[in-house]
């Protein structure tokens, strides 16, 4: 199986802050990679998809990049909105993966 | 729109068996594969598996073989996925959630959860 292991597992940070997330994963997964938000309570929400393709209808202070082994979740300007935990998900193989999770919390 | 609307919570007991349901709308069900997913309290996603609701052809993760059954019903655009033989640690939100295309491997939409608890 592909393990996928994000970085930091937790981050506090203000409103306007730049905030970047890490994801790499076990062996080479090309741009099999997803992102997603998740709010407490709430299903995820798909945000970035094939490593740095913006879903419709997700702001455009998401951004994602990477290829291979170690990808990276951008949020130019966090928002209030924003504050959540953040997960990727690579689609290269089976069994698909998650990573661990990264909580994004107010400073 | 698109929407998938689970069943809701359970409980059950060690053992036991539960079946949870996924009625989609808003586009053509036998086009895009469904998938479902786990998060037991305070914990990640976990994917347990696939459904072709085309074929009823599945995929599942090892972890789960012998012991979840994904089916569909295409008459009334409903997917569900059974999980037999139950533990304490099946207790989880279970979560349907849709190809983005059909085989793209993304999540998109989601359900909205169904809570199953394994407690005697």
């Amino acid at each position: 199986d592909i393990q996928m292991t994000q970085s930091p597992s937790s981050v506090s940070a203000s409103v306007g802050d730049r905030v970047t997330i890490t994801c790499r994963a076990s062996q080479g997964i090309s741009s099999w990679l997803a992102w997603y938000q998740q709010k407490p309570g709430k299903a995820p929400k798909l945000l970035i998809y094939a490593a740095s393709s913006l879903q419709s209808g997700v702001p455009s202070r998401f951004s994602g990049s990477g290829s291979g082994t170690d990808f990276t979740l951008t949020i130019s300007s966090l928002q209030p909105e924003d504050f959540a935990s953040y997960y990727c998900q690579q689609g290269n193989s089976f069994p698909l993966t998650f990573g661990g999770g990264t909580k994004v919390e107010i400073k | 729109q698109v929407q998938l609307v689970q069943s809701g919570a359970e409980v059950q007991k060690p053992g036991a068996s539960v079946k949870v349901s996924c009625k989609a709308s808003g586009y053509t069900f036998t086009a895009y594969y469904m998938h479902w997913v786990r998060q037991a309290p305070g914990q990640g996603l976990e994917w347990m598996g696939r459904i072709n609701p085309n074929t009823g052809g599945t995929n599942y993760a090892q972890k789960f073989q012998g012991r979840v059954t994904m089916t569909r019903d295409t008459s009334i655009s409903t997917a569900y996925m059974e999980l037999s033989r139950l533990r304490s640690d099946d207790t989880a939100v279970y979560y349907c959630a849709r190809d983005r295309a059909s085989g793209s491997n993304w999540f998109d939409p989601w359900g909205q959860g169904t809570l199953v608890t394994v407690s005697s």
